[in-house]
């Protein structure tokens, strides 16, 4: 079945520090992919979604310039959470579908703690 | 926008007995609802999905149902074992043909569900 990796899988890192997410689709080329956040013991919140070769579409609340989303190939996105403070400290999950209504095949997620 | 509410947010039950998580969704618009499975730890695992021009479907001991004039769908899974302890949680979605975006999902908030052996 389709496979999305996500690594790091646990990032632990200081305050000000700036962390790169990959999301790769390992099985087929992915013609968007999104990146949600989860806080401890709720739903999944979404961030952005990515198209490949094209800027990536935030939801309101979101800053850009705080979580740069690239999407250089159809297989590959990657988010980065820039000077990185304890309040960024949360679970992010990536996921890649084919096209619409194909299903999301989620990546098993990102520990961010921000120390 | 779309809004999904997701029932119960706790469910336990003893191995071998059903379980039924309810969703409702409010865009009329929504044409695709999956459902998946996350465990501790792990990203959400995508267990069944249905779209609305279909009314039922089953995969072995998981089967959706969606009633598109209520716009309600649920999960039931019968013959519950210990490995089925996980968070459940269901979404919907409206498709581009419908002046969506992409496909996104809109998820619920997610029910624990609790097997006893």
């Amino acid at each position: 079945g389709a496979v999305v990796s996500q690594h790091p899988s646990r990032v632990i890192c200081k305050s000000g520090t700036s962390v790169k997410i990959e999301c790769r689709s390992l099985d087929f080329q992915a013609t968007t992919m999104f990146w949600y956040r989860q806080f401890p013991k709720q739903s999944l919140m979404l961030m952005a979604t990515s198209n490949e070769g094209s800027k990536a579409t935030y939801e309101q609340g979101v800053e850009k310039d705080k979580f740069l989303i690239n999407h250089a190939s159809l297989t590959l996105s990657t988010l980065t959470v820039t000077s990185a403070h304890p309040e960024d400290s949360s679970f992010y999950i990536c996921s890649a579908h084919r096209g619409f209504n194909q299903p999301q095949h989620f990546g098993d997620g990102t520990r961010l703690s921000i120390l | 926008g779309e809004n999904v509410e997701q029932h119960p947010s706790t469910l336990s039950v003893q191995e071998g007995d059903s379980a039924v998580i309810k969703c409702t969704y409010s865009d009329s618009a929504s044409n695709y609802f999956p459902w998946y499975k996350q465990e501790l730890g792990k990203g959400p695992q995508l267990i069944i999905d249905i779209r609305s021009n279909v009314g039922e479907k089953k995969d072995q001991r998981i089967a959706v149902t969606l009633n598109k004039t209520a716009k309600h769908f649920s999960l039931h899974i019968t013959e519950t074992q210990p490995e089925d302890s996980a968070v459940y949680f269901c979404a919907a979605s409206v498709g581009l043909n419908y002046g969506g975006s992409q496909g996104n999902l809109i998820f619920g908030k997610g029910t624990k569900l609790s097997v006893k052996p």
